[in-house]
């Protein structure tokens, strides 16, 4: 019952940007938009997170629209690194529902 | 700073057992979650404290899963009898509060269980 879309997987080479899109159509105006990702065997970790307007921070920055139906995690730089799976989540109340994510490959 | 904790970070039983996962999470975090993660699937919420309080256990199977947190700082999963639809890593993430709007949530590295 997560209230996100993602792309399964997606391509990326390294130092190149990568733009991760996520779709939550039924998002409320209560809602703030993260996003986490999980690097291999290890648990998920606080990439960024956003209300309304765009937020940078040293991991990524975040791009909402206007309408804030869909969201874009942006990579500036890709390292090798960065190959994890992708969670874009709405979080109100506390409620923290996740998807299947995207899971990004960074190629040398 | 110390990050969140658990053990064993891997164990086999076999269906009808019982096991039970530990969890210590980051020093002063009120809110400490339990989470069910399947092979090829996003993490699902199991159960949610607030100091020793539960928040939200709605997706615990509490026919078979129990947990517990005492003094409100480590906290037991428990799962009496298996199934072998339980092998699934275990996570425990931490937080510092209970929050409507900003929440980051600090995860361990699992536990990995396997019923055969």
């Amino acid at each position: 019952d997560a209230k996100t879309t993602q792309p399964n997987s997606m391509e990326s080479n390294e130092e190149e940007p990568v733009h991760l899109p996520c779709n939550h159509s039924t998002i409320s105006g209560t809602d703030y938009i993260h996003w986490y990702r999980q690097l291999p065997s290890q648990g998920p970790e606080y990439v960024i997170h956003g209300l309304t307007s765009n937020v940078n921070n040293r991991m990524a920055s975040l791009a909402i629209a206007e309408d804030r139906k869909s969201s874009t995690l942006i990579l500036h730089r890709a390292t090798l690194r960065d190959a994890a799976v992708y969670y874009c989540i709405l979080m109100g109340h506390n409620d923290m529902r996740f998807g299947a994510g995207t899971r990004l490959t960074v190629k040398p | 700073e110390a990050g969140v904790a658990q053990s064993p970070r891997y164990k086999i039983i076999e269906k009808r057992q019982s096991v039970a996962f530990w969890c210590n999470p980051i020093s002063g975090h009120a809110t400490l979650y339990w989470y069910q993660q399947i092979l090829g699937q996003g993490p699902k919420l199991l159960i949610q404290f607030q100091n020793n309080g539960v928040v939200d256990d709605s997706q615990l199977p509490k026919d078979r899963f129990s947990a517990e947190r005492l003094k409100g700082v480590d906290s037991t999963l428990k799962i009496q009898p298996a199934k072998l639809e339980d092998s699934a890593v275990y996570l425990c993430a931490s937080s510092l509060e209970f929050a409507d709007s900003y929440n980051e949530q600090f995860f361990g590295p699992g536990t990995r269980l396997t019923v055969l």
